[in-house]
């Protein structure tokens, strides 16, 4: 089936740590995007990206970095930049180019994230 | 700038009644608009959309919403809920500034239907 896949489901980062979320679509969607869940704050979008290799700040990418080497792949760096990361966090896909903006986006099962 | 807003946090009903989830929006042309499900520690589902066409757009699970331009609204509705219908509803509306490339959520609100 496919679907996007997000890892770990649970993760805990330490005082000055850095940590990487991965996402992994099997969609053949050429958009990826990265959004933080907060309660009461629905979804805040943080990167997104529209094709390999190509990327775009979303409205809260300050102490976040992404990389899109590959159209599966698109894992989100926390950095130790990032001063409050508890959050929950959601990875999304849909097809691309212009017209297709009609097309729901698909969302992976997210990646909830603490401090320790 | 492109906005949506879910006037209501919470939403409360009876099984068998039927549900309103509220949804306004605000956009500088024609809109994209959609409503995502969640269910706890879960990603969004897609329920359905609006595009062009019919004011009323029916989706999964028995829902469906009514496009109306006049008051800017997408309200989400059911015939009769049901208990596991509970859970956070999310309307967007896409950002056609953008390319479409970005969506506007809002603040999701929370259904609990009880039995």
């Amino acid at each position: 089936d496919g679907g996007i896949t997000q890892s770990p489901k649970y993760l805990f980062r330490k005082e000055g740590q850095n940590v990487t979320l991965s996402c992994e679509q099997n969609l053949n969607h050429d958009a990826m995007y990265w959004y933080r869940q907060d309660p009461g704050q629905g979804l805040r979008l943080i990167y997104y990206s529209q094709i390999v290799n190509d990327f775009q700040k979303g409205d809260i990418a300050e102490g976040y970095s992404v990389s899109r080497e590959k159209k599966e792949s698109f894992p989100l760096t926390v950095t130790s930049a990032q001063k409050n990361p508890t959050a929950f966090y959601l990875c999304a896909s849909s097809i691309s180019v212009g017209g297709f903006g009609n097309q729901p986006q698909h969302f992976g099962d997210g990646t909830r994230l603490s401090i320790l | 700038a492109q906005s949506v807003a879910q006037p209501e946090d919470q939403v409360n009903v009876a099984e068998g009644n039927p549900l309103t989830v509220k949804c306004t929006y605000s956009v500088s042309g024609n809109p994209y608009l959609f409503w995502y499900v969640q269910y706890p520690n879960r990603g969004l589902q897609f329920l359905l959309k609006y595009i062009t066409g019919d004011n009323l757009v029916k989706g999964s699970y028995g829902f469906e919403a009514e496009f109306n331009k006049s008051q800017t609204s997408f309200h989400l509705k059911k015939p009769s809920a049901l208990v596991s219908d509970s859970a956070l509803y999310f309307c967007a509306v896409r950002d056609i500034g953008t390319g479409g490339f970005k969506t506007i959520f809002g603040a999701g609100t929370r259904l609990f239907v009880k039995a």
